[in-house]
């Protein structure tokens, strides 16, 4: 089973410019999540979807950041403009189905990241 | 917000010795993970704890749950070089819709 794909695996921009990264969950897998993991912390969530729809967007700085997933599948997320601070390995995963107390269906699979380097 | 401490952050250890780290979180939680990073490479899930006392073992890693300590523990039996890593234990709240909590993660160094 394919798991799940991220690209670029690094970028490297210039603050104040703006970058996007594209995640490809394993198939049939309807929920979606972004993390952002900072080095020496662990990951932190950043958005959740389920199919195309947004569950959780609490932490996403949304004054810069944005993310979609337009036909339940594929998902981007974007920083629009980039800051010093956002220099973070950027964690996409995906599980088969979303919360539901008591289940082991909501395991999450993470792909291999983006590294992003704002200079 | 649910807050998730491991300790320690850093451990170096000869191989063929034990050791344990420690997960602790501050409020309930409705399962628990552990999880193993590479350097450079994604987070690769090692255990699922669902209830009070779970002990889980594979190999020479074995977890387990407290609930009401809010406490999780994994212990490294006589380690080998394989088992440098970090590893991260993160915690899951079904009122925030599965939403993962991890720790810091531990840099575990294992030598000769």
């Amino acid at each position: 089973e394919a798991g799940v794909a991220q690209s670029p695996r690094y970028k490297i921009i210039e603050k104040r410019q703006s970058v996007a990264f594209w995640c490809n969950p394993i198939s049939g897998h309807a929920t979606l999540y972004w993390y952002q993991q900072i080095l020496g912390q662990g990951p932190k969530l950043l958005i959740q979807f389920q199919n195309n729809g947004v569950v959780d967007d609490s932490q996403l700085p949304k004054d810069r950041f944005s993310a979609e997933r337009l036909k339940g599948v594929d998902s981007t997320l974007k920083i629009q403009p980039a800051k010093l601070e956002d220099s973070a390995v950027y964690l996409c995963a995906s599980s088969l189905k979303g919360w539901t107390s008591g289940s082991g269906d909501n395991e999450q699979f993470f792909g291999p990241g983006t590294r992003l380097t704002v200079l | 917000e649910l807050k998730v401490e491991q300790n320690p952050l850093f451990l170096s250890m000869q191989e063929g010795k034990n050791y344990t780290i420690y997960c602790n979180y501050s409020t309930t939680s409705d399962r628990l993970y552990w999880y193993r990073q590479d350097p450079g490479k994604s987070l690769e899930s090692l255990f699922v704890l669902l209830s009070n006392g779970a002990v889980k073992q594979e190999g020479r890693l074995m977890a387990s749950l407290d609930t009401k300590a809010r406490l999780s523990t994994l212990h490294i039996t006589a380690a080998v070089h394989d088992l440098s890593a970090t590893y991260f234990c993160a915690v899951v709240r079904g009122s925030t819709l599965g939403r993962l909590y991890f720790g810091r993660g531990t840099q575990l160094t294992v030598w000769p």
